[in-house]
């Protein structure tokens, strides 16, 4: 069974890091492009950022380019997300997903809450 | 960038209605188009991927059309599972866009 697991939200005050981890199992993680989407609780979903199955060819939405950064450690089944200069508006569930480049979504992690205020 | 933008933004509905949202994109995409279902408190789920492939394990009753810059999901026979929120996505260059959702409710 897939599984995606993610870790590392929390609460943040504006400026501020965190770094985000996406634990995979179930299947052969470097065959896979992976993505993160973010979801203000009650809103819509954000793609923020996406990355190749050899770590190569990231991409990131507008809204994080330059402090947001996606990696991935194929011996180790794990995806990542290191946040920076953190903003109120990156409040949301950040969901670890299985998918990038021409590929769609299809696995879907239950995702881990980062809510950033003073 | 290109934008995706869904209508209806709320539906209403009856169990056996056909349903049909559509999604247009700002510039062609060709078929790189998904459609996700996500109930309340879950992550979505994949429905239809490529514009008309459907995912194993959707039921049939979800299709999906289009290319260029129309896309439709259509619900043959909508039932009582099917009362959700309901997105397209491109994904055929970064940054990928998602459409802002459409509320399918019960009538």
């Amino acid at each position: 069974e897939v599984q995606l697991v993610e870790s590392g939200g929390g609460v943040v005050r504006p400026g501020g890091s965190l770094r985000l981890s996406c634990a995979a199992s179930g299947f052969t993680f470097h065959d896979y492009g992976m993505t993160w989407v973010r979801q203000v609780p009650g809103k819509g979903l954000e793609w923020v950022s996406a990355i190749n199955w050899n770590g190569g060819s990231p991409g990131y939405a507008e809204s994080v380019k330059g402090r947001f950064t996606i990696s991935r450690d194929n011996a180790k089944n794990s995806l990542y997300l290191q946040m920076n200069s953190l903003r109120a508006e990156d409040t949301a569930l950040y969901h670890c997903v299985r998918g990038g480049g021409y590929n769609h979504l299809d696995c879907w992690g239950q995702g881990t809450l980062v809510t950033v205020s003073s | 960038d290109i934008q995706m933008t869904q209508s209806p933004s709320t539906l209403s509905a009856s169990v056996g209605d056909r349903v049909t949202i559509t999604c247009r994109a700002s510039q062609t995409i060709n078929t790189w188009l998904a459609w996700y279902q996500q109930k309340p408190a879950k992550a979505p789920q994949l429905l239809i991927y490529k514009a008309s492939n459907l995912e194993g394990g959707v039921p049939s009753r979800f299709s999906g059309s289009g290319s260029g810059t129309e896309f439709t999901l259509t619900i043959s026979s909508l039932q009582p599972d099917d009362f959700a929120t309901y997105y397209c996505q491109r994904y055929n260059s970064y940054p990928w866009t998602f459409g802002q959702g459409t509320k399918v409710e019960i009538k």
